[in-house]
């Protein structure tokens, strides 16, 4: 199977500040992959696909970009809301895999 | 708007059986791929099982392949879950999730319902 690993795993940030969480692939999955927000007792929520693709009703703040092993995503000023945990996940195959999650908690 | 329902949860002893429903709403469940994501308590997400929007080919993560099996019935817009020789790893929120599968390379689990929890203990 393919291994996600997100780093970092768990973050502490400010309202406004500019994060980046990367998320690396064990082999390559072209852009075959998305992102969630998860919040506790949530189910998870996504965010973008296709590496870059904004989901419909998602903020602008977030983007998404790479492909192959490489992944980011971003959020360009960090609102009160955000503070969650993210989750990559490839969907390159039928044996989808998830990153282990970056915990982002406000400072 | 697209309503995904899980139910069928509890506790259950080790070795024994549980099936799990997903109940589909606001679209065209017969048109979609649908799989099976749980989540144990404190950790990420895993993949368990999806299924054709027709049945025709089921997929399965090693960890439940030979112990669970993943059905659907379009007449009835429900998804299920058969559980058997369950253990306590498999302790956890187990979510219905819908998959979109667009032009290029646009793949992703749109809709989740709210999750139903599986506690396997003695």
């Amino acid at each position: 199977d393919i291994q996600l690993t997100q780093s970092p795993s768990f973050l502490s940030a400010s309202v406004g500040d500019r994060v980046t969480i990367t998320c690396r692939a064990s082999q390559g999955i072209s852009s075959y992959l998305a992102w969630y927000q998860q919040k506790p007792g949530k189910a998870p929520k996504l965010l973008i696909y296709a590496a870059s693709t904004l989901q419909s009703g998602v903020p602008s703040r977030f983007s998404g970009s790479g492909s192959g092993t490489e992944f980011t995503l971003t959020i360009s000023s960090l609102q009160p809301e955000d503070f969650a945990t993210y989750y990559c996940q490839q969907l390159n195959s039928y044996a989808i895999t998830f990153g282990q999650g970056t915990r982002l908690e406000s400072k | 708007q697209v309503q995904l329902v899980e139910s069928g949860g509890g506790v259950v002893q080790p070795g024994r059986s549980l099936r799990l429903s997903c109940a589909a709403s606001g679209f065209t469940f017969s048109s979609y791929i649908m799989h099976w994501v749980r989540q144990a308590p404190g950790k990420g997400p895993e993949w368990v099982a999806g299924i054709f929007s027709d049945g025709s080919q089921k997929f399965y993560a090693d960890s439940v392949n030979g112990r669970f099996t993943i059905s659907r019935d379009n007449s009835e817009n429900t998804l299920y879950l058969q559980m058997n020789s369950l253990r306590a790893d498999d302790t956890a929120v187990y979510y219905c999730v819908r998959y979109y599968y667009g032009s290029g390379r646009q793949r992703c689990f749109d809709y989740w319902g709210q999750g139903t929890l599986v506690t396997v203990s003695s």
